[in-house]
């Protein structure tokens, strides 16, 4: 079965600190990989995915995740968060020969200032 | 233009009504889905449409009846609903999988319909 796990339910972080997001999967192949953040009352908005090549991936905002094949994670980082980045933040992985995506369970995201 | 229009934003609406929930992008994309959002809690995904033909059908009520008219249009289509069913709902759209394997672009959602079935 195909899933995809986010350990942590809340990450608080203070501003100007370095944040991570944690990610593992479950999915069968080589997937591809995607991050979304999700803003109150908001649809989700892509900030990244990973696909081939270099293991690190750069996205929007400042953010970028590292690809671990040997551990199945593709973990969520920013070298030095803002408190604007305070957000609910999705892990998505789609198997590459079927068109569906499938969601962690979510992680909230608390910077401090 | 890179965005996915939903309307209405809002929806009340009582369990023997009768309402659609509309859904448009003009990214070229031919993959379209329909998810529902509870609270703090990841999509579900209900429905996905593969070049206007239903592909994925998450053994969804059939309370809820989808349409894809064109390839830019998305309907849900909603009857005698409950008031667990009230929830984010949210479309998004993809370039879909070819016979080839690729098409592994990321899904563009749009803002969602907050529905409240009372």
């Amino acid at each position: 079965a195909q899933s995809v796990a986010q350990p942590e339910d809340q990450v608080n972080v203070a501003e100007g600190n370095p944040l991570t997001v944690k990610c593992t999967y479950s999915v069968s192949g080589n997937p591809y990989l995607f991050w979304y953040v999700q803003y109150p009352n908001r649809g989700l908005q892509f900030l990244l995915k990973y696909i081939t090549g270099d293991n690190l991936v750069k996205g929007s905002y400042g953010f970028e995740a590292e690809f671990n094949k040997s551990q199945t994670s593709f973990h969520l980082k920013k070298p030095s968060a803002l408190v604007s980045d305070s957000a609910l933040y999705f892990c998505a992985v789609r198997p590459h020969n079927f068109n569906k995506f499938y969601f962690g369970s979510g992680t909230k995201l608390n910077v401090k200032p | 233009d890179t965005e996915v229009t939903q309307t209405p934003k809002h929806l009340v609406m009582g369990m023997t009504n009768k309402k659609s929930l509309k859904c448009e992008q003009h990214m070229g994309h031919r993959a379209m889905y329909w998810y529902k959002q509870k609270a703090k809690k990841p999509p579900e995904l209900m429905f996905v449409y593969s070049y206007e033909k239903l592909s994925i059908n998450e053994s969804v009520p059939s309370r809820f009846s989808p349409e894809c008219p064109n390839s830019s249009l998305l309907n849900l289509h909603l009857h005698a609903l409950q008031p667990e069913d009230s929830a984010l709902y949210l479309c998004a759209s993809s370039q879909p999988r070819t016979s080839g394997g690729k098409g592994y672009n990321e899904q563009f959602f749009g803002p969602g319909t907050r529905l409240t079935v009372l």
